[in-house]
C-alpha cells in the first residue's frame, strides 16, 4: 500500500493516560499535516512538519500536544493526560512539497476517552 | 478571519446531476480543492482550483470564480457510491503555511 498509513485504526484511552498516533507519509512525501475533526465539524488544521522540523503549530493546543517527525520513523501526535473533549477522528495527511501540491489522506485514528 | 460554507446536506437520484456550492472568506487564497469523504474513511482528493473557470475530471467538474468568492463541485451520472460527504478547502497563505482550511462539508445521499 502506497498510501498515508496511520496506526492505529481506533485507539480507548482513559482519562489521564497518553495517546500516541502514528503516520508514515506517502513514499517521495517530505510534508506531513495532522487535522482534527470531531463528529458534524470539518477537519480542522493542528500541525505541519517536514523531517525533523515543525514548520507550523498554529492550530495545535499548547498544552498536552506535541508533535514530530524524526529522519527516520513515522510521524507522532501525542496526546498527553488525554481528556473527554480529546475524543475525535485525527488524520495525517502527506505532500510531496509545497505549493499546489494536494494532500493525501490516510484513513484516520478515532481516539475514544472513557 | 476565515470562514467556509456549504450546504449540510444535499439528496439526488441516480444518473442525475448535482452541484455541491461552497462560499468563502479568506484573508488569502492559493487554491480551492475539493475532497470526497465516505463515512469511516479517509478523505480522498478530487479536484484543485486555482484560477477562475472550469477544471473537468470524469463525471466531476470544479468551478472557481475568485472575486465572487465560490466554488461549485458538479457531478453527473450520480450513481450509488457517490453517496459522501464532499468537502470544499481552501489554502489560505495568510493562515500560516500550506495549511488547508475546511468546511463543515455537504452530506449527499444519492437514492435510486
Amino acid at each position: 500500500n502506497a498510501g498515508v498509513m496511520q496506526n492505529p485504526r481506533h485507539l480507548v484511552r482513559r482519562r489521564g493516560q497518553e495517546a500516541r498516533l502514528r503516520c508514515s507519509p506517502m513514499k517521495g512525501h517530505s510534508h506531513v499535516y495532522w487535522y482534527r475533526q470531531l463528529p458534524e465539524e470539518g477537519l480542522k488544521f493542528m500541525v505541519y512538519l517536514q523531517k525533523e522540523n515543525i514548520i507550523d503549530e498554529s492550530g495545535m493546543p499548547k498544552e498536552r500536544f506535541s508533535a514530530e517527525f524524526p529522519k527516520e520513523g513515522p510521524s507522532i501526535l501525542r496526546i498527553q493526560q488525554v481528556v473527554r473533549g480529546d475524543s475525535a477522528a485525527y488524520f495525517c495527511a502527506s505532500s510531496p512539497g509545497e505549493g499546489t501540491q494536494p494532500q493525501h489522506f490516510g484513513d484516520g485514528t478515532r481516539l475514544s476517552i472513557l | 478571519g476565515q470562514n467556509i460554507d456549504q450546504p449540510t446536506e444535499m439528496t439526488a437520484t441516480e444518473g442525475a446531476i448535482v452541484q455541491i456550492n461552497c462560499t468563502y472568506q479568506t484573508s488569502g487564497f492559493n487554491g480551492l480543492f475539493w475532497y470526497q469523504q465516505h463515512a469511516g474513511e479517509a478523505p480522498t482528493f478530487l479536484s484543485y482550483n486555482v484560477l477562475d473557470g472550469l477544471e473537468e475530471k470524469g463525471r466531476f467538474s470544479s468551478f472557481l470564480s475568485r472575486s465572487k468568492g465560490y466554488s461549485y463541485l458538479l457531478l453527473k451520472e450520480l450513481q450509488m457510491k457517490d453517496s459522501a460527504s464532499y468537502l470544499c478547502a481552501v489554502r489560505d497563505p495568510g493562515a500560516g503555511s500550506y495549511q488547508l482550511t475546511f468546511g463543515k462539508g455537504t452530506k449527499l445521499s444519492v437514492i435510486p
